[in-house]
């Protein structure tokens, strides 16, 4: 089975921290995504990675980045974390052609 | 842009009995795909089903089937038998092509949160 794993399933930072996401699959998949989801907002893009070292922004970037060194690794990055980052953060992957993703157990974000 | 629209924040079903959950979009593609996921309270979200845009019969999968309208631009999940199990937050899902990853790239609904009811 295609397994994606993100690091940490629970996560508390300090306002102001550079907070890094971890997230690994291991299926070889070309596309890795991250997501937010918040209640009543369902999941929203944060950023795409379509190959090694390419980067898309989706509908939210703004105050994050991300890094794709390896194609199992796609990493987000909070540059300076702030209350509003507060989150569950959803990582997927699929391979090329068209087909659903895989996701995460995810992360849940608090910025205190 | 990609638009999905899931009008039922929640819904109560009782046990055995059949539920649908609906989803609309706006799309001037031609070509997408639209999904449905289950996340249960654990987090995890379970790809449920799957339907493209020109797929002439609607998608099924053991209890779950999609109800797809396209001249509506209506995507309904359609639970037949419920069970206690099926209480989750369900998204609808649009994909669109993403020709530079050669993939869709899913825009999701908001959710509706299902509750089973013995």
């Amino acid at each position: 089975d295609v397994k994606v794993t993100q690091s940490s399933r629970y996560l508390v930072k300090r306002t102001g921290e550079k907070v890094f996401l971890e997230c690994v699959q291991d299926m070889d998949h070309e596309n890795m995504f991250w997501y937010r989801q918040d209640p009543g907002l369902g999941l929203r893009l944060i950023y795409f990675s379509y190959d090694v070292k390419m980067k898309e922004k989706g509908d939210i970037p703004e105050g994050y980045s991300v890094s794709r060194e390896k194609k199992e690794r796609f990493s987000l990055i909070l540059e300076s974390a702030s209350t509003n980052q507060t989150s569950m953060y959803l990582c997927a992957s699929t391979p090329r052609g068209y087909y659903g993703y895989t996701f995460g157990s995810g992360t849940r974000l608090t910025v205190v | 842009a990609q638009k999905i629209t899931q009008t039922q924040p929640g819904m109560f079903v009782q046990e055995k009995e059949a539920v649908t959950l609906d989803c609309t979009y706006d799309t001037s593609d031609q070509s997408y795909g639209l999904f449905w996921y289950k996340q249960p309270s654990s987090g995890e979200m379970i790809f449920l089903i799957y339907q493209g845009s020109y797929d002439e019969q609607n998608a099924t999968e053991g209890r779950y089937s999609l109800n797809f309208q396209k001249a509506r631009k209506s995507a309904n999940l359609v639970i037949s038998a419920s069970q206690l199990g099926d209480s989750a937050m369900y998204f609808c899902a649009m994909g669109r092509s993403y020709s530079g990853a050669g993939s869709y790239q899913l825009t999701f609904g908001k959710g509706t949160k299902l509750s089973v009811i013995p």
